[in-house]
């Protein structure tokens, strides 16, 4: 079975700091990651994803993501934040081979940025 | 490319009554997914389209149900609406291929309000 847990529902951080948005899973096999992130009143859009390969993996609008193998983590970063980034993120995880073609979602986290 | 387009985006209805969302995934695409988005439950995955085929269903009851089009359009119906089904339902469409780790890409989502 593949599960993933946001253990913060809120994260607050001031402009220009760095954020990290945790992320944990559980899978039996390999795991496939993703981060998703929410405006209001909008679906959710794609920022990265993590297959396979180096630990680090970049995405869209600045953020990164840091897999984890042993601590089972794969937790957002961003070095300088902004307002704009204020949203909801969503983490999810698929567990192949062998497992659900469909991700399991986290319950989401949402980012506040303060001027 | 055009994105995955709901349609409607608002919609109110009263308890008892049936309701049709529709979702035109990307070109190309051929799996649809629909969810249910709410603050208490979070994402949960309703069902999976592939090929006009259903390959894959959450846990709902039998008064959610879904279909596919030739084209890869998706609709989905709730009938004998509850109060309870009040919630953002949103589309996803993945392009498929042999790598199986496709993102996806999400519309707008419907707001249904069961007055």
């Amino acid at each position: 079975a593949q599960s993933v847990a946001q253990p913060e529902d809120q994260v607050n951080v001031a402009e220009g700091n760095p954020l990290t948005v945790k992320c944990t899973y559980s899978v039996s096999g390999n795991p496939y990651l993703f981060w998703y992130v929410q405006y209001p009143n909008r679906g959710l859009q794609f920022l990265l994803k993590y297959i396979t390969g180096d630990n680090l993996v970049k995405g869209s609008y600045g953020f990164e993501a840091e897999f984890n193998k042993s601590q089972t983590s794969f937790h957002l970063k961003k070095p300088s934040a902004l307002v704009s980034d204020s949203a909801l993120y969503f983490c999810a995880v698929r567990d192949l081979p062998g497992g659900s073609y469909i991700p399991t979602f986290g319950r989401g986290t949402s980012l506040i940025v303060h001027p | 490319k055009a994105g995955v387009t709901q349609t409607p985006r608002y919609l109110i209805k009263t308890r008892g009554q049936q309701v049709t969302l529709s979702c035109s995934p990307i070109s190309g695409h051929r799996s649809v997914s629909w969810y249910q988005q709410t603050p208490g439950q979070g994402l949960q995955f309703l069902f999976e389209y592939f090929s006009e085929t259903q390959r894959n269903k959450g846990n709902f009851p039998g008064r959610f149900s879904g279909r596919q089009f030739s084209n890869s359009r998706s609709e989905m119906n709730v009938s004998t609406l509850e109060l309870g089904d009040s919630a953002l339902y949103l589309c996803a469409s993945t392009r498929t291929g042999t790598g199986d780790y496709n993102e996806q890409f999400f519309g707008p989502g419907t707001r249904l309000t069961v007055l």
